[in-house]
């Protein structure tokens, strides 16, 4: 079966600092990977997608990047973290022949202080 | 693109009624409408799905339907219990693309 992994689970960063969040799945070959940003009390937000290695679209301007340096590892990373970086952030999955169930991870609570 | 409207965006109800939430979509090409749950603090999980070609789908208590030619699908939740209690998620995925739009949401409480 599959599974997917998010980690930290949690994770707190002053302003101005680095940050790399790791999603990693299991049991499937050459998934779709998103990542989602969603704020306190709010919807969800997509980040990035993917549909292979090295391919990375995104879907909002902002000062975070993604990468998906192996077939089921997407990695969502930022140079310099802002106040408004802080929410929960999801990685998701589908199967690579779209219009399918999302299988979410666990999260990464970020919070920038 | 697609456009998804979900409405309302905060719901109560007493436990044993029934709960109703609606979503409209934008684009007539749309063919897949799940559901998801996130209760608080934990990863949304879908409920229910259901494609274009079908018109309502139930599971127990949940059912989901679909007006193609009005674009707009529902979910049902009967005999409600406090543990019904989350955000719910609408999505359509449409045309050419295998991206889900989402919905903005709804807080369900349920009241013992």
């Amino acid at each position: 079966s599959q599974t997917i992994h998010q980690w930290p689970a949690t994770l707190v960063q002053p302003v101005g600092s680095p940050l790399s969040l790791e999603c990693t799945v299991e049991g499937t070959s050459n998934p779709n990977l998103y990542w989602y940003r969603q704020a306190a009390g709010r919807g969800l937000q997509l980040l990035f997608y993917s549909v292979g290695i090295g391919q990375i679209s995104s879907e909002v301007p902002q000062n975070l990047s993604a990468s998906r340096p192996q077939d089921r590892q997407f990695i969502l990373s930022s140079k310099k973290l802002l106040l408004s970086d802080s929410g929960f952030y999801l990685c998701a999955w589908s199967l690579p022949s779209g219009r399918n169930e999302q299988f979410f991870g666990p999260g990464t609570r970020l919070t920038v202080l | 693109g697609e456009n998804v409207e979900q409405h309302p965006s905060t719901l109560s109800v007493q436990e044993g009624d029934s709960a109703v939430i609606k979503c409209t979509y934008s684009d007539s090409a749309s063919n897949y409408f799940p559901w998801y749950k996130q209760e608080l603090g934990k990863r949304p999980q879908l409920i229910i799905d259901i494609r274009s070609n079908v018109g309502e789908k139930k599971d127990q208590r949940i059912a989901v339907t679909l007006n193609k030619t009005a674009k707009h699908f529902s979910l049902h939740i009967t005999e409600t219990q406090p543990e019904d209690s989350a955000v719910y998620f609408c999505a359509a995925t449409g045309g050419g693309s295998y991206i889900p739009t989402f919905g903005r949401g709804t807080s369900l409480i349920v009241h013992p």
